[in-house]
């Protein structure tokens, strides 16, 4: 079974710097699809960026980038220039082929930004 | 336009109760998804819906019962239920769940507290 690992429980980074949340995963599946969720207070799960297990090229979308290292079955995302609203929980995901595009999320990571 | 809505936002019921979850998405989607959430974890999996069948029901107690009336409704009915079912419950959809790499969009879920 497939199994997404988030190993910071909380970050903290300076307004305007740039930081990276980890991601680890574990499937023997080739064919999978990995996603970041944000989730501010207010509850909603807003999807990010995506980056598929045969794409060449590492996913971007504006200030998120996807530093996505098959070999290493990591996926980290980046957020440049960190801005207040970024302050969220931070939910890494994945889905497998013949998963039924079944969502399987890691533990999350809080990130603060700070003035 | 990617936007799913979830009614009400908040509900409170008693364990006699029986209340309704609805979910809307206008996308085109031909798969809907309800997640539950408790604080501080993970979304996780409910009930799967392919094209306005049942396809995945993550063994959810029967006094969940899931709903799809047509391809943009989303129905969550709630039946004697227990103190620890309160929780957010996540509404999703996505293009179909045969592949992947869909991404799912959220709404903004709805907050139960049962007493």
């Amino acid at each position: 079974a497939q199994k997404i690992t988030q190993t910071q429980p909380g970050m903290f980074v300076q307004e305007k710097e740039a930081v990276t949340l980890d991601c680890t995963y574990d499937t023997s599946d080739p064919s999978y699809g990995l996603f970041w969720y944000k989730q501010p207070s207010s509850g909603e799960m807003i999807f990010l960026i995506y980056q598929g297990s045969y794409d060449q090229q590492n996913a971007t979308e504006g200030r998120y980038s996807l530093n996505f290292q098959k070999a290493r079955k990591s996926a980290n995302l980046v957020i440049s220039a960190s801005q207040l609203g970024d302050s969220a929980m931070y939910f890494c995901a994945m889905t497998l082929t013949g998963g039924g595009n079944k969502l399987t999320f890691g533990t999350g990571t809080q990130l603060k930004v700070e003035l | 336009d990617t936007e799913v809505t979830q009614t009400p936002k908040h509900l409170v019921m008693g364990m006699t109760n029986k209340k309704s979850l609805k979910c809307e998405q206008h996308m085109g989607h031909r798969a809907m998804y309800w997640y539950k959430q408790k604080a501080k974890k993970p979304p996780e999996l409910m009930f799967v819906y392919s094209y306005e069948k049942l396809s995945i029901n993550e063994s959810v107690p029967s006094r969940f019962s899931p709903e799809c009336p047509n391809s943009s409704l989303l129905n969550l009915h709630l039946h004697a239920l227990q103190p620890e079912d309160s929780a957010l419950y996540l509404c999703a959809s996505s293009q179909d769940r045969t592949s992947p790499h869909y991404e799912q969009y959220f709404g903004p879920g709805t907050r139960l507290t049962v007493t």
